[in-house]
């Protein structure tokens, strides 16, 4: 099973909205509703800020939204923050009953 | 509060074995599927199985079956990976991370440990 296709990188300017989409196949984000998005800052253990598509766990900023259409998933970032810069994973659950990830992405704040 | 805390960094030669492991604390252990994720230096994260301790149910990624091995003590609600026989290759970061599942069996990953830096020289 071939790992979800993220962009390498993502930039934006403070203050705007960026967007970093994760695509997959009908076997895993297509047919679940179980897309998790991570947050990894540079030497930081990876931390859960959209699970299940889209709800945010307690704690994590309104500024992450999660979202799917067919195969694919998407993160935006709204009014980006130096902060948000780090590397953000897709994961989905999948047809074989295991887990997949995607590549990453580098969000660079300019 | 939830808490996964892995053992040390290791430090081996390649044709050695090893084990870490993962102490749980904060939560029923039996109850919610534990797991591993590689991250090589400067890589990105890769699901490698995992293990449900109530019956020892495992599951692998197709990029580690026969590579490691999963397992789970319930008297000490520790989590282990095994290598028989590490390879260079084997350099890496490994994450422990619970697993919760849905009613319909879905899964994913709600908590994470803080890792265990394993080096093998060649």
């Amino acid at each position: 099973q071939s790992a979800l296709t993220q962009p390498a990188s993502v930039s934006g300017s403070p203050g705007q909205s960026i967007t970093i989409s994760c695509t997959g196949t009908s076997s895993d984000v297509g047919g679940y509703d179980y897309v998790s998005w991570y947050q990894q800052h540079p030497g930081k253990v990876p931390k859960v800020i959209i699970f299940e598509v889209n709800i945010r766990p307690s704690g994590v900023s309104d500024r992450f939204s999660g979202s799917k259409s067919g195969n694919t998933a998407s993160l935006t970032i709204s009014g980006l923050q130096t902060e948000d810069e780090a590397d953000y994973y897709c994961s989905s659950f999948t047809s074989s009953k295991i887990l997949i990830f995607g590549g990453g992405t580098k969000v660079t704040v300019l | 509060d939830v808490q996964l805390e892995q053992s040390a960094a290791e430090v081996r030669k390649s044709g050695e074995s090893l084990q870490i492991s993962c102490v749980v604390s904060g939560y029923y252990f039996s109850q919610y599927w534990i797991g591993w994720v590689r991250q090589r230096p400067g890589k990105g994260l890769e699901w490698m199985g995992i293990i449900y301790p109530a019956d020892s149910d495992i599951r692998y990624s197709p990029s580690f079956q026969g590579q490691v091995t999963i397992s789970a003590d319930k008297s000490t609600n520790t989590a282990y990976l095994h290598w028989s026989s590490l390879k260079a290759s084997d350099t890496a970061m490994y994450y422990c991370a619970r697993h919760k599942k849905s009613w319909f069996g879905e899964l994913s990953i709600d908590s994470w440990g803080q890792g265990t830096l394993v080096t093998v020289s060649s």
